[in-house]
């Protein structure tokens, strides 16, 4: 069966444009993860959902990022006027339900340059 | 604040012989921990977990290792192969945080031949 799929795999962008990286999970997961993975450092948590609910946003960077996911399936994270320090691999991730005991099975991310 | 830390950015083994990638965190909260296997332009992919009430948990030639009082775990690869050969990090979690995992900063293995 098809895996989590994330587009684009690549983004090269100017300093102060606004993007939007999309995330398909694998159809029947609940669960939805965002994750960011800056040069050199480990992955950084984001946000998530359940169902089209984030119930914890709490590691969105600033007001510029935002996400939401439609029909419980595809999820897109927006940053807007985007800064130099943006730039990262953004992994995408999705479980059957949440909780930790549920694998995370994670996309192949989509690499953002800002220059 | 790092939460999970990694201190060794890489490690270099021979082929056959045991690989020991190291683990601590800070969190007494953490209740759920995991190694995740990252190869280049890949995602990461689950490799083993082991729960707080547990001390080992094996699966093959992985073992994971897990010291509450030290607050340390370990991942121990034995026989080491080439196709090893990897990004691991070591993840945790609280049981009431619905999945969400803190990474540690990641250990380039490379086995050699």
């Amino acid at each position: 069966g098809a895996g989590v799929s994330q587009s684009p795999s690549n983004k090269v962008t100017e300093k102060g444009k606004d993007v939007e990286l999309r995330c398909d999970p694998i159809s029947g997961h609940t669960a939805l993860y965002w994750y960011r993975q800056s040069l050199g450092q480990g992955l950084e948590f984001l946000i998530y959902f359940q169902g089209n609910s984030a119930p914890d946003k709490s590691g969105l960077p600033s007001d510029r990022f935002s996400a939401e996911r439609t029909g419980g399936s595809v999820s897109t994270l927006t940053i807007q006027r985007t800064q130099q320090e943006d730039s990262a691999v953004y992994l995408c991730a999705s479980s059957l339900q949440r909780g930790a005991y549920n694998e995370q099975f994670f996309g192949p991310g989509t690499r953002l340059t800002v220059l | 604040d790092q939460q999970v830390k990694q201190n060794s950015p890489s490690l270099s083994v021979q082929e056959g012989r045991i690989s020991i990638l190291n683990c601590d965190y800070t969190n007494s909260m953490f209740d759920y921990f995991l190694w995740y296997k990252k190869y280049p332009a890949e995602g990461p992919t689950f490799l083993i977990s082991i729960s707080s009430i547990k001390d080992k948990n094996e699966d093959g030639r992985f073992t994971v290792f897990l010291n509450k009082s030290a607050k340390h775990l370990s991942l121990h690869i034995v026989p080491s192969q080439p196709g090893d050969s990897a990004v691991y990090f070591c993840a945790a979690s609280e049981d009431n945080q619905g999945g969400k995992l803190i990474f540690g900063q990641g250990t380039e293995l490379s086995v050699k031949p």
